[in-house]
């Protein structure tokens, strides 16, 4: 049974830093491109990057370049999210969610529970 | 970039009515194109992919269609299960990219 189990919620202050994790299993976790999802309160849905993990080919979409780092480590199928400097602006749910195909970029058929981050001094 | 305009925003029907959403991109992307489900608290599912497959397990009522720039996700007949916000979503492999729609709020009359 193909699987994302993201960490838990996190509740942080501005210009702390932080980085959220999405472990796969089921599945040859290499061979597939794991993207993050944003959504904050009330709005819809964002895409940030991609990473494959087999190289850490990583792609990030323009709003989200320089503002988060997005890696992965193949040998435990985890893949993760990062930010240096956390803003209020940051507060939102965050999925990490698998590509349907091998290699290929294509539509998330397993999302992970979501992790909410909560920014506030 | 790539622009996906979703209509409308949020409707309102009947139980047994038929619902029809549409998505355009602002340029040609093929049937590269796919549909979710997000009920509230919950993850988004994926229903349709690559315009107009249905995802193992989703019932048939759900159906998309369209290519190039224009797209259509039909409920055929809404069932009160059915709300939720629905969104479309473009991809790219050259280079890898991902796009989503504005979502459309769908809820029961």
């Amino acid at each position: 049974e193909v699987q994302l189990v993201q960490s838990g919620a996190e509740l942080k202050r501005p210009g702390e830093s932080l980085k959220i994790s999405c472990k796969g299993s089921g599945y040859s976790f290499t061979s597939y491109w794991i993207g993050w999802v944003r959504q904050m309160p009330g709005k819809g849905l964002e895409w940030m990057g991609i990473i494959y993990p087999a190289d850490s080919d990583t792609r990030y979409s323009p709003s989200f370049q320089g503002q988060v780092t997005i890696s992965a480590d193949k040998s435990i199928s985890t893949a993760y999210l990062q930010w240096s400097s956390l803003k209020a602006s940051d507060t939102a749910m965050y999925y990490c969610a698998r590509h349907k195909f091998p290699d290929l970029v294509g539509a998330f058929d397993f999302w992970g529970q979501g992790t909410m981050v909560t920014v506030s001094s | 970039d790539i622009q996906m305009t979703q209509s409308p925003s949020s409707l309102s029907a009947s139980v047994g009515d038929r619902v029809t959403i549409t998505c355009q991109a602002s340029q040609d992307i093929s049937n590269y194109l796919n549909w979710y489900q997000q009920k509230p608290g919950k993850a988004p599912k994926l229903l349709i992919y690559d315009a107009s497959n249905l995802e193992t397990g989703v019932p048939s009522r759900f159906s998309g269609s369209g290519s190039g720039t224009d797209f259509t996700f039909t409920i055929s007949s809404l069932q009160p299960q059915d709300i939720a916000t629905y969104y479309c979503q473009q991809y790219d492999n050259l280079p890898p990219r991902v796009t989503f729609g504005g979502g459309t709020k769908v809820e029961i009359k």
